[in-house]
């Protein structure tokens, strides 16, 4: 089944040590976003590849950072993870133009 | 900037029951508005959006420009029905998702 892939599902990395995190998708989409999603919040975007452009929201901070080397794949990298920044990362796919979102399953990242 | 709000955190009703979960949004331009629902231990995924005017599942949502309201409602729930449902407008070229706090519901028997 065409789908998206997150890996891990589960990720657990010190405080400052630098984590990724993974995001596959064979629905051959253009676009792939992903949000944050804390406990008992709205899952918030992070920032967006729409293509090879990418796209950062203003209130995103430096720490996280976005990398999609071709279209099937996209990756997210948290420099110096603090303990705020334990949550639910959920990767998103869409195709350009069109309204709606597929997702993953989402890596839950817990930080000590 | 836009903003959607979901009131409740959570709503419990018992089978049979009617069903409405609340969604209120802020938005300059013409929104378009979507409903999505995360089945326990399921990815969030799409239940209806506004223009289609369609029934998915027994549930409705119509949109009210002048109350800037797009409630989700269903006659008569079920128990499969539970779930957290979040309400989302989308935006922008790359057709941005923003998403409300969520409703967290559940169908008694």
């Amino acid at each position: 089944d065409a789908m998206v892939i997150q890996n891990p599902r589960y990720q657990v990395t010190q405080f400052g040590k630098p984590v990724t995190l993974s995001c596959s998708q064979t629905l051959n989409h253009n676009v792939m976003y992903w949000y944050q999603q804390k406990s008992s919040q709205a899952p918030k975007l992070l920032f967006h590849y729409y293509d090879k452009d990418f796209n950062n929201e203003a209130d995103t901070p430096d720490n996280f950072q976005s990398r999609r080397p071709n279209t099937s794949f996209c990756f997210l990298d948290i420099r110096s993870p603090g303990l705020g920044d334990a949550a639910m990362y959920l990767c998103g796919t869409g195709q350009g133009g069109s309204y709606e979102q597929y997702f993953g399953p989402g890596t839950r990242l817990t930080v000590t | 900037a836009q903003r959607v709000t979901q009131p409740e955190k959570l709503l419990s009703v018992f089978k049979g029951a009617p069903v409405e979960l609340k969604c209120n949004y802020s938005y300059s331009g013409s929104p378009e508005l979507f409903w999505y629902v995360q089945y326990s231990r399921q990815r969030l995924q799409l239940l209806l959006r506004h223009i289609s005017r369609e029934s998915i599942k027994g549930f409705t949502a119509d949109l009210n420009k002048g109350e800037t309201s797009f409630h989700l409602k269903k006659p008569f729930a079920q128990e499969e029905d539970s779930a957290m449902y979040y309400c989302a407008l989308i935006s922008g070229s790359a057709r941005q998702l923003t998403f409300g706090s969520g409703t967290q519901l559940t169908v008694l028997p």
